[in-house]
């Protein structure tokens, strides 16, 4: 059963447009979600966050919108560099607990 | 500042052996979590502590599986006897204690089971 999907396994994009990454959950309690970007051969690293109180929260090239009557979140990125090239992982908690339910990620590629 | 730091980075070992992953979390944060990812079930949380203490284990899969974390700076995660479906990326994460706080993975254990 899985709480949090990442629809889509794979991304392509060229330099300088924009990156639209996606994420729906079936849980209503989840009420704080985060994005994350990976490397190959590093851990996870976080990338920004939004609380259910907020409908969008932007970090200089990166923001995140979150729908919670669809339960879904998007990540955008503009614009798109090739150093953005990455798996991102969604991943969401509920109630202020620490457990984090990741989806599966979207590996994304920029294209030079 | 350093970052969670685990070691081994790397552990192959035979069917049967012991294998145990170390964690160092980043000074001052009060929770830590072990995760292990596959290419079948994701990243999923296998336990967590707060304060040295577990508060969540039911991700464990087994009892070959145990945790422990003697002090603030300090975390294993030991399987015994080990068998080839627990070869996965093992990664440990720690945070500020509290809901809604990111938590900063260190760079996993890649451990495969002959």
């Amino acid at each position: 059963d899985q709480q949090v999907k990442q629809n889509s396994p794979s991304l392509s994009v060229q330099e300088g447009r924009i990156s639209i990454l996606n994420c729906d959950y079936t849980n209503s309690m989840f009420d704080y979600f985060l994005w994350y970007k990976k490397y190959p051969a590093e851990g996870p690293t976080f990338l920004i966050s939004i609380s259910s109180i907020k409908d969008k929260n932007e970090d200089g090239r990166f923001t995140v919108f979150l729908n919670k009557s669809a339960k879904h979140l998007s990540l955008h990125i503009v614009p798109s560099q090739p150093g953005d090239s990455a798996v991102y992982f969604c991943a969401a908690s509920a109630g202020g607990s620490e457990k984090l339910v990741f989806g599966k990620g979207t590996k994304l590629t920029v294209n030079p | 500042d350093a970052g969670v730091i685990q070691s081994p980075r790397h552990e192959v070992t035979e069917m049967g052996q012991e294998v145990t992953l170390r964690c160092k979390p980043i000074s001052g944060h009060n929770s830590l979590f072990w995760y292990r990812q596959t290419m079948m079930r994701g990243l999923e949380l296998l336990i967590y502590f707060n304060n040295n203490v577990p508060i969540d284990d039911s991700g464990m899969p087994e009892d070959r599986f145990s945790a422990k974390m003697p002090n603030a700076s300090f975390s294993t995660l030991k399987i015994q006897p080990s068998e080839p479906r627990d070869s996965a990326v093992y990664f440990c994460a720690s945070s500020r204690t509290g809901g809604n706080q990111p938590q900063h993975f260190g760079d996993g254990t890649r451990l495969s089971i002959l």
